[in-house]
């Protein structure tokens, strides 16, 4: 079965700290790649998507994402974390070919200290 | 604000009621998404809908149905409710032929 995995549960920086969390999935064949955030008390925003192309893909608020397509892996990056960056970040797939819904990870919190 | 609207945004029950969760999505948006968020099994997906058709389903509970009707909204039942089944439960919405989903503030179920 199609799984993704984040590694990190919870992760803690302090501000302006680089940030990197792990997101690896299992999927034989092509695959969207997606991640969101859900702010505290907030629904799931869309930060960045991959479908094809640069495998380097930026998102909003400076994050950014880079899919390694031999390691499974789209980790999301952000080189200065701000205390408002403080929330809990989905990395998401759907298998090309599919309807459409996605595969969550478990995600990961982050807490920014100021 | 995404544009996908859930009501209620939340709901109080007891062990074997039936609750309906409605959502609206996005306008131009033909695909109805659900999912289930719980501490212990996460974010999971349970129907698709597109333009009034079942397209699709993920680990939904026999208990659990869904439909969408002509105006595009969609309803999540759910009977025989459970301890187990509170959790947030999102809609998310797509329009035709794209491939990112946008997601409702969700609705908080909780079962007593």
């Amino acid at each position: 079965a199609q799984s993704v995995s984040q590694h990190n549960h919870h992760v803690i920086l302090s501000e302006a700290a680089s940030l990197e969390l792990g997101c690896n999935y299992s999927y034989g064949g092509t695959v969207n790649l997606f991640w969101y955030v859900q702010y505290p008390g907030q629904h799931l925003q869309l930060l960045l998507k991959y479908f094809s192309g640069d495998p380097l893909v930026k998102g909003i608020k400076g994050f950014e994402a880079e899919f390694i397509k031999s390691k499974f892996s789209f980790n999301l990056r952000k080189p200065s974390v701000q205390w408002s960056d403080t929330a809990e970040y989905f990395c998401a797939v759907s298998p090309v070919g599919s309807q459409g819904n996605l595969i969550f990870g478990k995600g990961t919190k982050l807490s920014v200290k100021p | 604000d995404s544009g996908v609207t859930q009501t209620p945004k939340h709901l109080i029950t007891a062990t074997g009621q039936r609750v309906t969760l409605r959502c609206s999505p996005r306008s131009g948006d033909l695909s109805v998404y659900w999912y289930q968020q719980s501490l212990d099994q996460g974010l999971q997906f349970l129907i698709q809908y597109y333009n009034g058709e079942e397209r699709a389903k993920g680990n939904i509970l026999e208990r659990f149905s869904a439909q969408q009707f002509p105006d595009l909204h969609s309803e999540l039942n759910l009977s025989s409710l459970e301890l187990g089944d509170s959790a947030l439960y999102f809609c998310a919405s797509s329009a035709p032929s794209a491939r990112e989903q946008f997601f409702g503030p969700g609705t908080r179920l909780t079962v007593l």
